[in-house]
């Protein structure tokens, strides 16, 4: 099954109005981190934002929050005020196993939503 | 603070051939990552290093796959020989410490086409 699914390949969004990225996620383990980067076309990855499984608040960096709804596994991605700059691909992904003393830090990761942001 | 460097940025062989790729974390980050991402997916991990030891490989082809982390710092990808479906971006992340919350911080990435 897969562990992280983005069912959005792309999305369309005026410049200065918001967006949601969809992510839901599927995991048994109690403690887990989900985590959402964007990719432009020049391909590096760039780290948007962090939630912890047991997080009480939705995170919230600048123009972006996650609503993270625990009960339907979802870890939505919302961009406030689009920019033309927003233009990416974006990725939702997942830790399992972050509890104290875990290694493995292997990031699982969905196929990605295409936004394009239109003036 | 400098990122993760990768070299090469692109990278064009033959089938067969073999080929390497270098990347230097963010300094002090003990953990290393490197990541194959086809086109039209998400990154898939490779191998994990911490410090200079292995944490995870499972998903290696270790046929023909290879790589090392000399004295905790920098790491070398090696693919000999390569085959067409190698054909991908090969990302190198960095993390402070491995596990917990710490976020993973990636580089340009190498481009690889296999012909």
């Amino acid at each position: 099954a897969q562990k992280i699914t983005q069912t959005q390949p792309g999305m369309f969004v005026q410049e200065k109005e918001a967006v949601t990225l969809d992510c839901t996620y599927d995991t048994s383990d109690p403690s887990y981190g989900l985590f959402w980067y964007k990719q432009p076309s020049s391909g590096e990855m760039i780290f948007l934002i962090y939630q912890g499984s047991y997080d009480q608040q939705n995170a919230t960096e600048g123009r972006y929050s996650l609503n993270f709804q625990k009960a339907r596994k979802s870890a939505n991605l919302v961009i406030s005020a689009s920019q033309l700059g927003d233009s990416a691909m974006y990725f939702c992904a997942m830790r399992e196993g972050t509890s104290r003393g875990s290694t493995l830090g292997r990031l699982y990761f969905g196929r990605g939503t295409q936004l394009t942001v239109w003036p | 603070e400098a990122g993760v460097a990768q070299s090469p940025r692109y990278k064009i062989i033959e089938k067969r051939q073999s080929v390497a790729f270098w990347c230097n974390p963010i300094s002090g980050h003990a953990t290393l990552y490197w990541y194959q991402q086809i086109l039209g997916q998400g990154p898939k991990l490779l191998i994990q290093f911490q410090n200079n030891g292995v944490v995870d490989d499972s998903q290696l082809p270790k046929d023909r796959f290879s790589a090392e982390r000399l004295k905790g710092v920098d790491s070398t990808l090696k693919i000999q020989p390569a085959k067409l479906e190698d054909s991908a971006v090969y990302l190198c992340a960095s993390s402070s410490t491995s596990g917990g919350t710490d976020t993973q911080y990636f580089g340009p990435g190498t481009r690889l086409t296999v012909l």
